[in-house]
């Protein structure tokens, strides 16, 4: 099984601030296989980034990168939208394994 | 407009069954592969159990390999999960998510609890 670590727990920052989030897996895989979700409470989770595309809708200021056992997701300047909770997943072998999040918080 | 509506959810006792249903529509269900994804109150995202378009392929997390049994009715548009020995720590909110994770139901909640 892949287990996926996210770093930080909590990132907090300031609107118009560089968020740099950090997955890293137990073994590598192809970034083909790295996926990034944003979850806010109450809602269903939203795919962000999958492998180095970015989903339909997403804007540009959200990029994924990385490769082996390390993969960030970046998100260049906060907008107030975007404090959430972020996952990345592996979907490269079962089980598919969920990191256990980041919580990006208002500074 | 694409869309997956999650049903069956409820509270049941320990050692229970349920099962759930997710409508798919405004798309080519059997084209494509489905997830059951869970949350736990206040915790993060788990995945459950995968299966292809055409049903060949079917994946379970550890968690509920045996328990869980993971169907679809390509003719129905519609994805199942049946459930049984259902435990506490299968307290969650129950999503199907199609494919790569672009689309996703709105939850359906299973709470077991005597």
């Amino acid at each position: 099984e892949i287990v996926l670590t996210q770093s930080p727990g909590t990132l907090s920052l300031s609107p118009g601030e560089r968020a740099t989030l950090s997955c890293r897996a137990s073994q590598s895989f192809s970034s083909s296989y790295l996926t990034w979700y944003q979850q806010k409470p109450g809602q269903a989770p939203r795919l962000l980034i999958y492998g180095a595309s970015r989903a339909t809708g997403i804007p540009d200021r959200f990029s994924g990168s990385g490769s082996g056992t390390d993969f960030t997701l970046t998100i260049s300047r906060l907008e107030p939208e975007d404090f959430a909770v972020y996952y990345c997943q592996q979907y490269g072998s079962s089980p598919f394994t969920f990191g256990p999040g980041t919580k990006v918080d208002i500074k | 407009e694409v869309q997956l509506v999650e049903s069956g959810g409820g509270l049941v006792q320990p050692g229970g069954s349920l099962r759930l249903s997710c409508a798919a529509s405004g798309f080519t269900f059997s084209s494509y592969d489905m997830n059951w994804v869970r949350q736990a109150p206040g915790k993060g995202l788990e995945w459950v159990s995968y299966i292809s378009g055409s049903a060949s392929t079917i994946y379970y997390a550890d968690s509920v390999k045996g328990r869980f049994t993971i169907s679809r009715d390509n003719a129905k548009n519609s994805l199942y999960l049946q459930m049984i020995s259902l435990r506490a720590e299968d307290t969650a909110v129950y999503y199907c998510a199609r494919g790569r994770g672009g689309v996703w139901g709105q939850g359906t909640t299973v709470t077991v609890s005597s």
